[in-house]
């Protein structure tokens, strides 16, 4: 596609239920990232896709999150048992290769995921 | 670890300059810079290898100093449009791949 693209655009949950969250990379891309932005604050890493392996899920704040990439492409956020403090918006950014030094990330426009 | 960007926040008037700087104790390969309008996706400004590189874009440049682990974006004569959060992110290697760190961020406002 032209761009990244994410859905939903917006999401409100309440406490305790699942949610998934979408990415769409841009065609070709290898590599795919999920990033955490809390409401005026920067951007908090989550996982990196190599292809479908994710080789760095050091970000990832709890077993209730995980990721999965599936034919290289599209990569789904799952949030279980979802608390207040996951509100925020949710990134997703690919680049071309992955693991090169100097490449661009071309990011989404986020989920907005607010938990009451 | 995670870059540190100062300062935080700036006011400026159309017509003035800028500069924001992202340190970090790393050691680096690159330096890439975003900015962020509110409610908007992150976009790519620029990246900057190791080497002493400068570049410009328009009126924004930006120099990577990589003894000193730092790099800073030069915004001159601002417009309205530059009004938003830039964000340097740092390169290093990092389990077994190239990783970019971000830092917290520069809140810049330009006013009339």
């Amino acid at each position: 596609g032209a761009g990244v693209s994410q859905s939903p655009s917006n999401k409100v949950t309440e406490k305790g239920k699942d949610v998934e969250l979408r990415c769409d990379p841009i065609s070709g891309h290898t590599a795919l990232y999920w990033y955490r932005q809390s409401l005026g604050q920067g951007l908090e890493f989550l996982i990196y896709f190599q292809g479908n392996s994710a080789p760095d899920k050091s970000g990832l704040p709890s077993d209730r999150f995980s990721a999965e990439r599936t034919g290289g492409s599209v990569s789904t956020l799952t949030i279980q048992r979802t608390q207040q403090e996951d509100s925020a918006v949710y990134l997703c950014a690919s680049s071309s290769l992955g693991g090169a030094v100097g490449e661009t990330q071309y990011f989404g426009p986020g989920t907005r995921l607010l938990v009451l | 670890q995670q870059p540190v960007q100062s300062p935080q926040a700036v006011i400026l008037r159309e017509g003035e300059d800028a500069v924001i700087n992202c340190s970090s104790s790393k050691a680096l390969y690159s330096v890439h810079w975003y900015r962020q309008k509110h409610g908007e996706a992150p976009v790519f400004l620029m990246i900057l290898l190791k080497g002493g590189e400068q570049k410009g874009h328009d009126k924004i440049s930006a120099s990577f100093n990589e003894k000193k682990q730092q790099s800073s974006l030069y915004l001159t004569a601002s417009q309205l449009s530059y009004s938003g959060t830039y964000f340097c992110g740092t390169e290093g290697y990092s389990g077994g791949y190239q990783k970019v760190t971000f830092g917290t961020g520069t809140k810049l406002q330009v006013i009339p």
